[in-house]
């Protein structure tokens, strides 16, 4: 089952705009990953909150978390058109005693850049 | 560093054929996931090995799909026999090997997929 669910479904910016995608989830977590890929590819990480972290930053990247809400959201700055990709965010929880991580990914954003 | 391989990259079958999907992971990577992704869905994991043990395979269909790890290090991915709904992309992932101290900090890598069709 999808633990977390992304809004928009698709977004589409120009070039330079800043892009904000959001993921609300169901259960606790131990933290939150935001992937992206692009068509026909694999999933490349981005960047990794826990669940005592309020925010954090990577390059043009700021990813926030708020757990009492249990939303997260991803603002890509200054976006560029090989920003466009699906993000997809994935909360980690535990499937076992020895710290076992289980990723369970929302539906995604379709994020697309006009150049 | 070399990433997670996956062979093949198509495969198109009729259904009720079988068909094998194979992984390697990064070396030394303990931790390995297979996923399923179907076309405008979030991957949704099958089964996850730590080292050639199964760790979790709840959502895996059991009477229809299979996977090994014989020697801790590739994997392979069976459907037998497949349905039309088994059309998706099958993601292998590794990540460094889990524990409870370093839960939180490893992150997975994912290879490139194979395209799966059923007809």
């Amino acid at each position: 089952s999808q633990q977390g669910e992304e809004d928009p479904q698709a977004l589409s910016i120009q070039e330079g705009e800043n892009a904000t995608m959001n993921c609300s989830y169901k259960t606790s977590i131990n933290n939150l990953q935001w992937y992206r890929q692009n068509s026909g590819r694999g999933l490349v990480h981005l960047i990794l909150i826990r669940s005592n972290e309020r925010e954090k930053h990577s390059g043009r990247l700021r990813v926030t978390l708020d757990t009492s809400k249990k939303s997260s959201s991803l603002l890509i700055t200054a976006s560029r058109a090989a920003d466009t990709a699906s993000y997809f965010c994935a909360t980690a929880g535990y499937i076992s005693n020895f710290g076992n991580e289980k990723l369970t990914f929302g539906t995604g954003t379709r994020l697309t850049i006009i150049p | 560093e070399a990433g997670v391989a996956q062979s093949p990259r198509y495969k198109i079958i009729e259904k009720r054929q079988s068909v094998a999907f194979w992984c390697n992971p990064i070396s030394g990577h303990a931790t390995l996931y297979w996923y399923q992704q179907i076309l405008g869905q979030g991957p949704k994991l099958l089964i996850q090995f730590q080292n050639n043990g199964v760790v979790d395979d709840s959502q895996l269909p059991k009477d229809r799909f299979s996977a090994e790890r014989l020697k801790g290090v590739d994997s392979t991915l069976k459907i037998q026999p497949a349905k039309l709904e088994d059309s998706a992309v099958y993601l292998c992932a590794s990540r460094t090997e889990g524990s409870y101290l370093w839960v939180g900090t490893d992150t997975q890598y994912f290879g490139p997929g194979t395209r799966l069709t059923v007809l």
